[in-house]
């Protein structure tokens, strides 16, 4: 079993619409949590971040974490065309950062004007 | 002024061939990284590199070797290359964990290497 499953869509929703995007994952230890974005032919950059469990907003997104359930959530309030992309749900066990990271495989969004 | 950037931006070459890939990050950061992101577009970690460390994902194999001249920039040597070797090759950065370890694991990433073997 993979470590982090992530749908990879595409999900496709019309303008305006509220986006879930979901990850489970097997590994227990994880603590830190984070959501990437990536635009096409460009590297990921960081749009969330999380540690444990609970809820964290920053304007139109909102990550959610559910450790019990190895659960993860963003949710992309008031879509837009420039949301359009692939997001990575990315995790670690470790602060230091020196395990890497491990990413789900990407869901690719949509949204349609 | 790019925090993480990378050399060259595309590479073509034939199966058998060595060469390398630059990174270079103007953030100040400790720990550096390089990933492959296959086809498939899954983005998958190789190494970690700090002054102290080298983190060396096994499923790696021993032809690909970072080094590091300097604090500022890690490279990515491929030896013998292969038709499976094609991807795209991310280097990252993140700032030490002594530092916050909020901080620790944001990591920047560069724009990436699309590299080609024939």
């Amino acid at each position: 079993q993979k470590e982090v499953e992530q749908d990879p869509g595409p999900l496709s929703v019309p303008e305006g619409a509220i986006v879930s995007l979901n990850c489970t994952y097997s590994n227990s230890a994880f603590q830190y949590f984070m959501w990437y974005r990536q635009y096409s032919r460009k590297g990921p950059e960081l749009l969330m971040y999380t540690y444990s469990s609970g809820n964290k907003e920053d304007g139109r997104f909102t990550a959610q974490v559910d450790k019990s359930s190895k659960y993860i959530s963003l949710f992309i309030r008031d879509s837009q065309p420039s949301d359009s992309a692939t997001y990575l749900c990315a995790m670690s066990e470790s602060g230091g950062g020196a395990d890497g990271l491990t990413f789900g495989k990407g869901t690719h969004l949509i949204i349609q004007p | 002024d790019t925090a993480v950037s990378q050399t060259p931006k595309y590479l073509v070459t034939q199966m058998g061939n060595d060469k390398s890939i630059k990174c270079e990050q103007n953030l100040g950061h400790d720990t550096m990284y390089w990933y492959k992101q296959d086809s498939k577009k899954f983005l998958k970690i190789m190494f970690s590199y700090n002054n102290k460390e080298l983190i060396i994902n096994e499923t790696v194999p021993n032809r690909f070797s970072p080094k590091s001249p300097d604090k500022a920039h890690l490279n990515l040597h491929i030896n013998s290359l292969e038709l499976g070797d094609s991807a795209v090759y991310f280097c990252a950065s993140s700032q030490d964990a002594g530092a916050s370890m909020a901080m620790a694991d944001t990591q920047y990433f560069g724009p990436g290497t699309r590299l080609t073997v024939l």
